[in-house]
């Protein structure tokens, strides 16, 4: 079965240090996501993007956070100047079709830990 | 008022039981709906999209009221393997709010 993979699957990395995390969406999809989630709170949206460019994002995503699609393959997450408050787990995740009107799946997570 | 706002549970359940989880959401503009399933420490899962018209599989049942902007999941007969966290999510375009969660816990 086709699956989403993240790479790493843990990450520490100290405060002010940039931090990029790696995703390979299913091959078919076309739009892809990243979520976060603090440990004992809830999925937050960070982003969507499609056909190269950010379609939505949320007000978590400041300037600090940046996606790119650099190959046919990858989807990034890049944070500029990581803060101890950064430290989530980090979920990215695609779909077939837009709009929500398709399943969503999910890698298995990187989790990025900031001291 | 919450963007999606769900049980604070725990629910604790004997196996067997019938268990119903609530959800409701603030944006009427919000197209699509769904429950996942989130197993400790995991990614979650979709478990069942949800239509106006309610929508059954198996032991689960999804019905959606978009003019109380309500969503429910029952689950009937419930097995050990449903213990975990159930995600009520909401999505305009491809914006998905998840609901805080509301964790199951079924019981021998």
């Amino acid at each position: 079965e086709p699956e989403v993979t993240q790479t790493p699957s843990h990450q520490v990395t100290q405060m002010g240090q940039e931090v990029i995390l790696r995703c390979v969406p299913i091959s078919n999809h076309l739009y892809f996501y990243w979520y976060r989630q603090i440990l004992g709170q809830k999925v937050e949206f960070l982003v969507s993007f499609y056909n190269n460019e950010i379609s939505e994002k949320s007000e978590i995503f400041d300037d600090q956070f940046s996606v790119e699609r650099p190959d046919g393959s990858n989807f990034t997450l890049k944070i500029r100047s990581t803060k101890l408050e950064d430290s989530a787990m980090y979920f990215c995740a695609s779909s077939e079709y837009g709009g929500g009107n398709t399943e969503a799946f999910f890698g298995q997570g990187t989790r990025l830990t900031v001291v | 008022r919450k963007e999606v706002e769900q049980d604070p549970g725990p629910f604790n359940v004997p196996e067997g039981a019938t268990v119903a989880f609530n959800c409701t959401y603030s944006n009427s503009a919000s197209q699509s709906f769904f429950w996942y399933r989130q197993d400790c420490r995991k990614e979650p899962k979709l478990l069942m999209s949800v239509y106006s018209s309610g929508n059954e599989d198996g032991r689960f049942t999804a019905q959606l009221n978009r003019a109380s902007q309500y969503i429910s999941l029952l689950i009937r007969d419930s097995k050990l393997s449903d213990s975990a966290t159930y995600l009520c999510v909401v999505n305009k375009d491809n914006d998905m709010r998840f609901g805080a969660g509301t964790r199951l816990t079924v019981k021998p």
